[in-house]
């Protein structure tokens, strides 16, 4: 079956920092993947996503590229800002199958 | 504007009580989800629909219940028979059910048993 895992936090940073988050995924077929990010008490908000080998998905400075040889979907932003704080989830979603299979999240705290 | 709402934001149960939490969607969009969150977990599906008067159990449907009566309403009960559904539940929404589709989630519902 499909699985995703992704590196575990918390992680801390300061401000301007560069980041990475790393997720790799299991899957048959040619999945699309995603990055979702919860702020504190909210839902989940689509981050970026990418749908086909090689494609870069890119968002308000984050960027992932899709890795089909090495099966990686990777977070990264150059310098990251106090407001980035949050929960990052990497996704997965493959063929004609409905659901989104998730990695467990990682924290991101951004000091100044 | 479009976009999910859920409601109530939080939600405190008796042990022994069923409650039901609301989710509606104006993005006119076909498939419905119902996702559980455990803290320091990921997210877990509980239901989905694909279309109205239609739905299919998740991978944790035990203890849970839906209905899909309209296309954009999608309301989730939790029953005693539940044994743990203290847990954050998000409602998401997609066009299709397509691997390119995206699903965009509401803001949640924080439930609480007493």
């Amino acid at each position: 079956g499909n699985s995703v895992t992704q590196m575990e936090g918390p992680v801390t940073l300061s401000e301007e920092a560069f980041l990475t988050i790393n997720c790799t995924y299991t899957a048959t077929g040619y999945p699309s993947l995603f990055w979702y990010v919860q702020y504190p008490g909210e839902g989940l908000q689509l981050l970026l996503k990418a749908t086909k080998a090689d494609d870069k998905g890119s968002n308000k400075g984050f960027e992932a590229t899709y890795r089909k040889e090495t099966t990686s979907f990777h977070l990264e932003k150059g310098s990251v800002q106090v407001s980035d704080s949050a929960v990052y989830f990497c996704a997965l979603k493959g063929g004609s199958n409905y659901k989104l299979t998730f990695g467990k999240g990682t924290l991101l705290t951004v000091n100044p | 504007d479009g976009g999910i709402t859920q409601s109530p934001k939080y939600l405190f149960r008796k042990e022994g009580q069923n409650v039901t939490l609301s989710c509606e969607q104006n993005l006119n969009h076909d498939a419905m989800y119902w996702y559980r969150q455990d803290p320091g977990q990921g997210l877990r599906l509980i239901y989905y629909s694909q279309i109205v008067n239609d739905f299919q159990k998740g991978d944790i449907a035990e203890g849970y219940s839906v209905s899909r009566e309209k296309k954009e309403s999608f309301p989730l009960t939790v029953t005693s028979a539940q044994k743990n559904p203290t847990a954050f539940y998000l409602c998401a929404s997609s066009m299709g059910r397509e691997a390119t589709d995206t699903q965009y989630f509401g803001p949640g519902t924080r439930l609480t048993v007493l």
